[in-house]
């Protein structure tokens, strides 16, 4: 049964830390993409990568933010520093056209 | 104003009734995606459309290019249906698959 995984899932920490969330894409999917969901905003797509490249990361605060994959089993989010407001759920995406899968997501509250 | 806009954005129905949830968008698509989020906070991929209707089981979902409007049906709705139904468009203009959601419509079916 293929599935996104996405860790931890759930990540309480300190106002100023540096958080990482990973994920693991199911085998094949060429796609990536990372979105936070507030309460307030909704779901937002923040990054996406395809073949592992870069496509778009115009959804996410630059001084904080990055998203990488290291290689094609692997998706980090980081944030350093995290600040409260980046409190949300963070959820990971993979996709082989045209069907997109999600992770259960990661819950971060900073504190 | 959203490019995705949903209603109703709370709706509550008692079991078996007929239930159907709208999606308006705003701009050209390639496809729409009908997603489901249950309490627990997962992500399921309903339907993916590009035109004309798809049904899976109780579930209906239709849309119509002309009028940029899709709707989902549930028919026989039980309790378990209860969640929160997000639409998400993939516009044509911004690249191959980001989304743009609808903020939601959470679902709720008393026995």
């Amino acid at each position: 049964d293929a599935r996104v995984t996405q860790t931890p899932r759930h990540k309480v920490t300190e106002m100023g830390q540096e958080v990482t969330m990973r994920c693991q894409p199911i085998l094949g999917h060429n796609t990536v993409f990372w979105y936070r969901q507030t309460m307030m905003q909704g779901l937002e797509l923040l990054a996406y990568f395809r073949n592992r490249a870069p496509l778009d990361d115009s959804g996410m605060p630059k001084d904080r933010f990055s998203a990488e994959m290291p290689d094609a089993t692997l998706a980090t989010l980081k944030i350093q520093p995290s600040e409260p407001r980046d409190s949300a759920v963070y959820f990971c995406a993979s996709a082989r056209d045209p069907e997109a899968f999600f992770g259960q997501g990661t819950r971060l509250t900073v504190v | 104003k959203n490019e995705v806009e949903q209603s109703p954005q709370n709706l509550t129905a008692q079991e078996g009734e007929f239930i159907t949830i709208n999606c308006s968008y705003s701009v050209g698509i390639s496809a729409l995606h009908w997603l489901q989020q249950h309490p627990g906070g997962g992500i399921v991929s309903l339907f993916m459309l590009s035109s004309g209707k798809k049904k899976h089981g109780r579930l209906i979902a239709t849309i119509n290019i002309q009028e940029k409007h899709s709707s989902l049906h549930i028919t026989a709705s039980h309790p378990r249906d209860s969640a929160v139904y997000i639409c998400a468009a993939r516009p044509t203009i911004q690249g191959a698959q980001k989304l743009v959601f609808g903020q939601g419509t959470r679902l709720t079916i008393n026995p």
